[in-house]
């Protein structure tokens, strides 16, 4: 069956940081790769996607790339800042079912 | 108008009451969904509506009751439920449920709480 596998949380970082979220899956076929973002008190937001091999999908500073040789899309963002604390959570969709990731809690200093 | 909306924002409910929850998308979209979210823990799959016909019921207990009257209203009705049925409930909606490459769009949650 389909599986994705994030980094454990939280990441704490400062603001102005870089950051990285690992995220690997494991699926049959050709699925769509989603990054979700869930602030606190809120339902899950849309942050990026990505449908194709070697696709970038790229929102607000975030980036991630579907890389298929390495079954990876990674959650990348220059420069966070204090808003950007949330749980993000990688997703994919093969069939019509999607599978989440644990989700990684990401908490910003200023 | 891109948003799914939920009502109630908050309930708290004894375990022999009936309540229900309701979801609303005007998206056109006619693939809807029920999850469950636990704290600290992604969504789990409750239920998934295409058509208006349910779909898919991941062996939710039949204290959980859905209901989709319309493409666009999505209910859950709740009846004897027990203190670990608390947690945030999701409704999601997509544009069809079998397009792999189609996002879902998520409303805000109802926060429930089972005394």
């Amino acid at each position: 069956g389909n599986s994705v596998t994030q980094m454990e949380g939280p990441v704490t970082l400062s603001e102005e940081a870089f950051l990285t979220i690992n995220c690997t899956y494991t699926a049959t076929g050709y699925p769509s790769l989603f990054w979700y973002v869930q602030y606190p008190g809120e339902g899950l937001q849309l942050l990026l996607k990505a449908t194709k091999a070697d696709d970038k999908g790229s929102n607000k500073g975030f980036e991630a790339t579907y890389r298929k040789e390495t079954t990876s899309f990674h959650l990348e963002k220059g420069s966070v800042q204090v808003s950007d604390s949330a749980v993000y959570f990688c997703a994919l969709r093969g069939s019509y079912i999607p599978t989440f990731g644990r989700g990684t809690s990401l908490i910003v200093h200023p | 108008d891109t948003e799914v909306t939920q009502t109630p924002k908050h309930l708290v409910m004894g375990m022999t009451n009936k309540k229900s929850l309701k979801c609303e998308q005007h998206m056109g979209h006619r693939a809807m969904y029920w999850y469950k979210q636990k704290a600290k823990k992604p969504p789990e799959l409750m239920f998934v509506y295409s058509y208006e016909k349910l779909s898919i019921n991941e062996s939710v207990p039949s204290r959980f009751s859905p209901e989709c009257p319309n493409s666009s209203l999505l209910n859950l009705h709740l009846h004897a439920l027990q203190p670990e049925d608390s947690a945030l409930y999701l409704c999601a909606s997509s544009l069809r449920d079998r397009d792999s490459y189609n996002e879902q769009f998520f409303g805000p949650g109802t926060r429930l709480t089972v005394l």
